[in-house]
């Protein structure tokens, strides 16, 4: 069974204090891992997806990277507009159609606090 | 461009009613998703749709949760006989090419 586990659960920062949040999973087949923001109230935003090993990917202050077992998303000096929950998620090679695009197994969560 | 949009927003529901809540996808994309985040839990697969076929229906957690769509469009979620373990944020997701999945804003399902 596909799992993914996110940590800490929640992380309060000063502004502009730089920090990684965790995800580390077990997937059969990995065929991407994603990373998603969820406002309160609102549904996830898309921000990253990692293919491989050895994938980075960056976007303004949030760089995300890929092991084989874990995955790390940095966040770099933030914001206090960057407070959010940060979702990572995995997809396996699916049984259907031969290729996938079975649901996304995702993690609980890291509820980011970022104080002005 | 539009993004996926659910509808009701809200829905408070007494015990033992039925539901349906609707998702209308990205314009053109052909794969759509149903999810469920309870509180405290992570997001829950429920049903993948290709096209208007379901080929993966193993997240449904029981006989009365069921799950159509049309014209490779817009689909339905149908809660049968609710119950207060049902309350939950029911997501939908429409994909273009099934890797990056785009959320929409969820339906609030309350039964009292």
């Amino acid at each position: 069974e596909d799992q993914v586990t996110q940590s800490p659960e929640a992380l309060r920062l000063q502004e502009g204090e730089s920090s990684s949040l965790n995800c580390s999973y077990t997937v059969s087949g990995l065929r991407g891992l994603f990373w998603y923001r969820q406002d309160p109230g609102k549904g996830p935003e898309f921000l990253f997806t990692l293919y491989s090993a050895g994938e980075e990917k960056e976007k303004e202050r949030l760089k995300a990277t890929l092991t084989k077992k874990e995955s790390f998303l940095h966040i770099t000096a933030p914001k206090p507009e960057d407070s959010a929950t940060y979702l990572c998620a995995v997809q396996a090679w699916g049984k259907y159609s031969g290729g996938g695009a079975d649901g996304l197994t995702f993690g609980k969560g890291t509820h980011l606090i970022i104080q002005p | 461009g539009a993004g996926v949009s659910q509808s009701p927003s809200n829905k408070v529901t007494e015990k033992g009613k039925d539901v349906e809540l609707r998702c209308d996808p990205i314009s053109g994309h052909t794969a759509l998703y149903w999810y469920r985040q309870s509180l405290g839990q992570g997001l829950e697969f429920l049903i993948y749709f290709q096209g208007n076929s379901a080929p993966d229906k193993s997240g449904l957690p029981s006989d009365r949760f069921s799950a159509e769509r049309t014209g490779g469009s817009v689909s339905t979620l149908t809660i049968q006989r609710t119950q207060q373990e049902d309350s939950a944020v029911y997501l939908c997701a429409s994909s273009p090419d099934r890797y990056e999945q785009y959320f929409g804003p969820g339906t609030r399902l309350t039964v009292t």
